[in-house]
């Protein structure tokens, strides 16, 4: 199976700041890979796809970058709505897997 | 308005069977794979299965395989999920997840329903 490792597990951080998220597969993936948001007793939400394409209605704050084994997803002037908890996915192989996730914490 | 609609969680003794329910609607269902994922409490996403729109193929995370089955009737616009055989350990929160076309990415997710296992 691949291992998706997630760094940080938690951050904190202010309104207005960058955030960065990575995300590394124990095997190469392509660019078979999505970053999901999610916030407490809700689904998550689809926010980038094959790695760097943003979802349609997503706000352009939200980045993602890699191919093979190394991802990033980057939030550009974190907004009140962010504070939540993301997690990477890779579609590349059966099974699918995740990542550990990473909340996002108001400074 | 499209949307995931999941039911049919609930309380279950080890051993016990359930089966879930994930009605589709505001899209063509039939022309979709679709997966089931689960959360339990403080834990990460954990992929159970997936079925292509023509229920011609099927993958099974090896944690429910044998146990486990997926399948769909697209002219209802219904995804099942019959889980036999259950465990403590498969209690969670259970998801129904549509599979965008191009990249196998979740584009819609229902709200979730929630499966507990316990004696």
């Amino acid at each position: 199976d691949i291992q998706m490792t997630q760094t940080p597990s938690s951050v904190s951080a202010s309104v207005g700041d960058s955030v960065t998220i990575s995300c590394r597969a124990s095997q190469p993936i392509r660019t078979w890979l999505a970053w999901y948001q999610q916030k407490p007793g809700k689904a998550p939400k689809l926010l980038i796809y094959a790695a760097s394409s943003l979802q349609s209605g997503v706000p352009s704050r939200f980045s993602g970058s890699g191919s093979g084994t190394d991802f990033t997803l980057t939030i550009s002037g974190l907004q009140p709505d962010d504070y939540a908890t993301y997690f990477c996915q890779q579609a590349n192989t059966f099974p699918l897997t995740f990542g550990g996730g990473t909340k996002v914490e108001i400074k | 308005q499209m949307q995931l609609v999941e039911s049919g969680g609930g309380v279950v003794q080890p051993g016990g069977s359930l089966r879930l329910s994930c009605a589709a609607s505001g899209f063509t269902f039939g022309g979709f794979g679709m997966h089931w994922v689960r959360q339990a409490p403080g834990k990460e996403m954990e992929w159970m299965a997936f079925i292509q729109r023509d229920s011609g193929n099927k993958n099974y995370a090896d944690s429910v395989k044998g146990r486990f089955i997926i399948s769909r009737v697209n002219y209802q616009n219904i995804l099942y999920l019959q889980m036999n055989g259950l465990r403590v350990e498969d209690t969670a929160v259970y998801y129904c997840a549509k599979e965008q076309a191009v990249d196998g990415a979740f584009d819609m997710w229902g709200q979730g329903t929630t499966v507990t296992v316990t004696s």
